[in-house]
């Protein structure tokens, strides 16, 4: 059963450009969760998507950043217009329907966003 | 809103030497509270969780944590470091009832041979 998986792993744009980060849930998840940590910093709760929904957005930035997970694919993360502060990791994690097993997620590799 | 506090940035211990990574909680309800390590350039890998069960929950790699509601505290330990213990760890909770985890801002183990 394949895990959480990401791509791309590293991502470099520069100022101005789109970054789209894409995740996969493990087979059979369809909640996902998106999260930054910007360099020395813990995991940000940036969003949390079921299929087709935004369930809670509160920790996105209210501009450029926009999240989706559609009923077939993979779900998005889009950077509009990348600044510098912009450059981190970002993660992925996933749980199955009806909410986290006991409340764990679990975690992709993520995607190493640097703007140049 | 839930918060955990984990005291310390940076850790150092010996090989061979007790581990003890320090984290607090702050919660109106009872908490699910998680440990989770992180390897340089790597995604996060979960260590041990606990769920309202036993109050000293065993992990992988030899690590353990014990839920002290008295103190608010859920403190991970592991009695012999080992070289490869070097990571980044973090402390996380999460509110039941409530999808948001909420993470610590991290302890790095440093482990001097």
């Amino acid at each position: 059963n394949a895990g959480v998986m990401q791509n791309p792993r590293h991502l470099v744009r520069r100022r101005g450009q789109e970054a789209r980060l894409r995740c996969s849930p493990m087979k059979g998840h369809s909640h996902v969760y998106w999260y930054r940590q910007l360099p020395e910093e813990g995991l940000k709760f940036m969003v949390y998507l079921q299929k087709e929904n935004i369930i809670d957005e509160s920790g996105m930035p209210k501009e450029r950043f926009s999240a989706e997970f559609p009923k077939e694919g993979p779900s998005i993360l889009r950077i509009q217009q990348v600044v510098r502060g912009d450059s981190a990791a970002y993660f992925c994690a996933s749980s199955p329907p009806g909410g986290l097993k006991d409340y764990e997620q679990y975690f992709g590799p993520g995607t190493r966003l640097t703007v140049t | 809103a839930q918060s955990v506090t984990q005291l310390g940035s940076h850790v150092s211990v010996s090989e061979g030497a007790l581990v003890l990574l320090r984290c607090n909680y702050s919660s109106s309800v009872p908490p699910y509270l998680f440990w989770y390590v992180q390897y340089p350039n790597q995604g996060l890998q979960l260590l041990l969780k606990y769920t309202s069960a036993a109050t000293l929950v065993k992990g992988i790699n030899g690590f353990e944590a014990e839920f002290k509601k008295s103190e608010t505290s859920f403190h991970l330990t592991k009695p012999s470091a080992h070289m490869s213990d070097a990571a980044e760890y973090f402390c996380a909770v999460v509110d039941g009832g409530y999808q948001k985890v909420t993470f610590g801002t991290g302890t790095k183990l440093q482990v001097i041979p």
